[in-house]
């Protein structure tokens, strides 16, 4: 079975800074790969997403995202965050081996940007 | 488009109540799932749907019932309510897998059973 490892629970950062969350996954075949953000109160939001191609992959608000293979990671990455960017961020993975259109979830990473 | 909707909001519920919870969907997808969200436990699939008429578990089905009767509704049952069934509790679907299976959340349901 598939599995998410969000090592980051919480990360507490000043505005302007960089961040970079640690998404790994443990499956050998072919994947899926996303990314969503809960803001507080709010619904899960697709922030980005990996099929194929180019193994960076850029969403929304500056965010982006780099899949390597070799190291079974897809790790999220914003240059300069901001305080509106406080939220909960997770990773997630589809296994493509049949059977359903399942994500499996990582834990969750906690984020909040201070002024 | 309204996307997806749950219905209700919140609920509190005592032990051993029943209840149903709604899901709707104005996509047109065949896909459709029920996830709980725990504190440090990320979303958890309880059951699932592949299209109308047939469901299937999760990873977490225990103590849930569900039906997909029509494709734009996934109902969620609670037969008999648990403290442990405390939790927010989130639908969402999605395209098939050609579509490249980005789910569509809804915004959530906030149970707590007593």
């Amino acid at each position: 079975a598939q599995s998410v490892s969000q090592h980051n629970h919480h990360v507490i950062l000043s505005e302007a800074a960089s961040l970079e969350l640690g998404c790994n996954y443990s499956y050998g075949g072919t994947v899926n790969l996303f990314w969503y953000v809960q803001y507080p109160g709010q619904h899960l939001q697709l922030l980005l997403k990996y099929f194929s191609g180019d193994p960076l992959v850029k969403g929304i608000k500056g965010f982006e995202a780099e899949f390597i293979k070799s190291k079974f990671s897809f790790n999220l990455r914003k240059p300069s965050v901001q305080w509106s960017d406080t939220a909960e961020y997770f990773c997630a993975v589809n296994a493509l081996t049949g059977g359903g259109n399942k994500l499996t979830f990582g834990t969750g990473t906690q984020l909040k940007v201070e002024l | 488009n309204a996307g997806v909707t749950q219905t209700p909001k919140f609920r509190v519920l005592k032990t051993g109540q029943s209840m149903t919870l709604l899901c709707a969907q104005d996509m047109n997808h065949e896909y459709m799932y029920w996830y709980r969200q725990d504190p440090g436990m990320g979303l958890r699939l309880i059951h699932y749907s592949v299209g109308e008429g047939t469901t299937a578990k999760g990873e977490v089905p225990d103590g849930y019932n569900v039906s997909r009767l029509k494709k734009q509704n996934f109902l969620l049952g609670l037969e008999s309510a648990a403290p442990s069934q405390t939790s927010v509790y989130f639908c969402a679907s999605s395209y098939d897998r050609g579509q490249g299976n980005e789910q569509f959340f809804g915004p959530g349901t906030r149970l707590t059973v007593l």
